[in-house]
């Protein structure tokens, strides 16, 4: 069954630096993938998704995520972290013959500091 | 342009009560999504619908646990008899065309006492 694997349940970043939240996934045939964020008390948002087009999929807030097969990767980044990026992020796999039923991930809260 | 609704916000009921959430979804969405998320085990997919039909609900459970979608925008997730490890955030979203581009609404926080 595919799924995927949110290493570390949170990440601790200063305003400006790099924003990396890393995803592993398992799947026997190409997935589609996607990050969502969750803002307290509010539901999820799609960050972005890859669908087998780029392999760098880039989406709002200038988060981007790169596909990488050999690695069986899908990590999130932003160059520069923003207070505003304070929240959990949530990458999941969609399965299922249309591709209807997303899985998530355990979820990473990422904190900002000034 | 209007979101997934969900009501109620909160709700807080003793065990053994039945609960109603309801969920109104973004119009011309085919799909419709019931997720509950908890510390303990993360989201998890309840159920979903395409064109008001129940399609895969191998996530409920239990047979408490019910859910309907009388038409096109309106569901409802059901619980009778509550328990208190029913005490959760249950979302419900809404897709166009499914694919994992999923809209969700601002969730119902149940409290079972």
């Amino acid at each position: 069954a595919q799924s995927v694997t949110q290493l570390g349940s949170h990440v601790s970043v200063s305003e400006g630096a790099l924003v990396l939240l890393r995803c592993n996934y398992s799947s026997s045939v190409p997935p589609y993938l996607f990050w969502y964020v969750q803002y307290p008390n509010q539901g999820l948002q799609l960050l972005l998704k890859y669908t087998s087009a780029a392999t760098l999929v880039k989406g709002i807030n200038g988060f981007e995520a790169e596909f990488k097969k050999s690695e069986t990767s899908f990590h999130l980044t932003k160059p520069s972290a923003h207070m505003s990026d304070a929240a959990e992020y949530f990458c999941a796999v969609s399965r299922g013959t249309g591709f209807q039923k997303l899985v998530f991930g355990t979820g990473t809260r990422l904190l900002v500091s000034p | 342009d209007a979101g997934v609704i969900q009501s109620p916000r909160h709700e807080v009921t003793e065990m053994g009560q039945e609960v109603t959430l309801r969920c109104k979804p973004i119009s011309g969405h085919d799909y419709l999504f019931w997720y509950r998320q908890t510390m303990m085990r993360g989201l998890e997919l309840l159920i979903y619908f395409n064109n008001n039909v129940p399609i895969d609900d191998s996530g409920m459970p239990e047979d408490r646990f019910s859910a309907k979608m009388p038409n096109a925008s309106f569901s409802t997730l059901k619980i009778q008899p509550s328990e208190p490890r029913d005490s959760a955030v249950y979302f419900c979203a809404s897709s166009p065309q499914g694919h994992g581009e999923l809209f969700f609404g601002e969730g119902s926080r149940l409290t079972v006492l």
